[in-house]
């Protein structure tokens, strides 16, 4: 049972545009939510994270937006850049339970 | 801010043979380690939760006698993939840190099995 649902899959932004990764949850006690960024060959490193009781948080281009209610999240990366082009994964931990999002691959095209 | 090594970053082994990979905390001591296996396009997979001075929590499906973890101190856990095969092929990554909002993850290590 997959509990982070991501998507898109794989996501196409032109360079200045915005790019809009969405997750969703099921389990209640989840009482983090980190975004990772991984480039080919490299292991994930985090990117921005945020706890519920927070609805918006934001660093620089990257920002979350938390819905307690829905049970979801999402990262907005503004002004999206090439160099941003990478696989991005959210995460929803409590204790020492992790679990990651299925993925999305982002190819921001110059 | 934390960091995590991962030894070696690249390994390539003839099937049958043993490989050993290393994962250190460098400022910080890690009570808690995990291993994860990564296909390629896909998500992290968890295999394993390393724990300083005990046994570790496999996953279901992990072959715990094939994938040999030891946390020996609170800096470094090992990951040895045994009488490897080229099933066993894939990108292997740790994480380590002290609590729930603190995991820090390694570079990861390509094992290539021929």
């Amino acid at each position: 049972q997959q509990q982070v649902k991501q998507s898109p899959q794989s996501l196409i932004v032109q360079k200045g545009g915005i790019s809009i990764i969405n997750c969703a949850y099921e389990n209640t006690a989840f009482d983090y939510f980190p975004w990772y960024q991984q480039f080919p060959g490299k292991g994930p490193a985090l990117l921005i994270a945020i706890r519920p009781d927070v609805s918006e948080k934001k660093e620089g281009r990257f920002t979350i937006s938390f819905n307690k209610s829905a049970k979801q999240f999402s990262l907005h990366i503004m002004d999206s850049q090439p160099g941003d082009s990478a696989t991005y994964f959210c995460a929803a931990t409590t204790g020492n339970q992790f679990y990651f999002g299925t993925g999305t691959s982002l190819t921001v095209i110059p | 801010g934390a960091v995590v090594s991962q030894h070696p970053s690249r390994v390539i082994c003839k099937s049958g043979t043993s490989v050993k990979i290393e994962c250190r905390s460098l400022d910080f001591q890690a009570t808690t380690m995990f291993w994860y296996r990564q296909f390629p396009k896909q998500s992290l997979m968890l295999m394993a939760t390393s724990n300083e001075g005990s046994k570790a929590t496999y996953e279901q499906g992990v072959e715990k006698d094939k994938f040999l973890i030891n946390h020996a101190s609170l800096t470094l856990s090992t990951l040895t993939v045994t009488s490897a095969h080229p099933e066993d092929s894939s990108f292997y990554i740790c994480s380590a840190g002290q609590g729930t909002y603190g995991y820090t993850f390694g570079s990861g290590t390509r094992l290539t099995v021929v």
